[in-house]
C-alpha cells in the first residue's frame, strides 16, 4: 500500500508568480484535504476534494484553487503569490472526510 | 477564544516518566478527535484517534475524551527521548457543505530528557 506523496519537496518563487503543488493520495482514499502550516502554527485547512469535487473550503482567498483527478490525485494552485504564502503545504488523504487523515511529507514553499 | 487550544510548552519530562498533553475545544458539535506527532521539519503523523467519551489505549499511548468538559488529552507512558516532538490536537467541525474539516491546535512541544 502506497502512502501519500507530494511534489516538489521544496520550491522557491518570487512575489506575484504562480505555483502548482501536487499530491497523490493513499491507495483507496477518495478524499484529499490541503493545509497550510506556517512556522510555529498548526495546519490551517485550505480546502477538501471528494470524488473530483471541492466540498469544503477554509478561510483562504480565491487565488488558492485546486483540482482532483479521477485517480484521486490532487493539485493546489496559488496565483499572485505573496510573501505570507511562505509555508509548509500539506496534503492529507482519508476514506471519508471525518475519518483519520494521513499526511504526505509536505512541500516547503518560500516566496521572496 | 481559539477553537482548539493547547499549551505551547515546552513540556519537559524525564525519560521513563508519564507525559500528559492537554487540549480543549470550543465546538460542542465536534465528533472526532485526533492526536498527531510532528517532528521538526516533518509532516504530522497520526498517533491516536478517539470518538467516544472515556479512555482509549494503544501501546504506550492513551487518549482521553470528556465531551462534557470539551477536553481531550494524550498520555505517553514510559516516555523516551524519541518521543520529543510537537504534538498536535485536531477536532472535526461540520461545514455547511455537509462535509467535515479538521481544526488543529498550535501544538505542544514535548522534550523528554535522557
Amino acid at each position: 500500500e502506497t502512502g501519500v506523496t507530494q511534489s516538489p519537496t521544496h520550491l522557491i518563487k518570487t512575489r506575484g508568480q504562480q505555483v502548482t503543488l501536487r499530491c497523490s493520495s493513499q491507495s483507496g482514499h477518495n478524499t484529499v484535504s490541503w493545509y497550510q502550516q506556517a512556522l510555529g502554527q498548526g495546519p490551517q485547512f485550505i480546502f477538501q476534494y471528494y470524488r473530483e469535487e471541492e466540498n469544503g473550503r477554509g478561510n483562504f482567498p480565491p487565488r488558492f484553487s485546486g483540482l482532483q483527478f479521477p485517480n484521486y490525485s490532487s493539485e493546489l494552485n496559488v496565483n499572485a503569490l505573496e510573501l505570507d504564502d511562505s509555508a509548509l503545504y500539506l496534503c492529507a488523504s482519508s476514506l471519508e472526510a471525518a475519518d483519520e487523515q494521513f499526511f504526505g511529507p509536505g512541500t516547503r514553499l518560500t516566496v521572496l | 477564544q481559539k477553537e482548539v487550544e493547547q499549551n505551547s510548552g515546552p513540556l519537559s519530562v524525564p525519560e521513563g516518566a508519564i507525559a500528559s498533553l492537554n487540549c480543549t475545544y470550543s465546538d460542542r458539535g465536534s465528533q472526532s478527535f485526533f492526536w498527531y506527532r510532528q517532528y521538526s521539519g516533518k509532516s504530522p503523523e497520526l498517533i491516536m484517534f478517539i470518538y467516544s467519551n472515556g479512555d482509549k489505549e494503544d501501546g504506550r499511548f492513551t487518549a482521553q475524551l470528556n465531551k462534557a468538559s470539551q477536553y481531550v488529552s494524550l498520555l505517553i507512558r514510559d516516555s523516551q527521548p524519541s518521543d520529543s516532538a510537537t504534538y498536535l490536537c485536531a477536532v472535526t467541525r461540520l461545514l455547511t457543505s455537509g462535509t467535515y474539516k479538521y481544526i488543529f491546535g498550535t501544538g505542544t512541544r514535548l522534550k523528554v530528557l535522557a
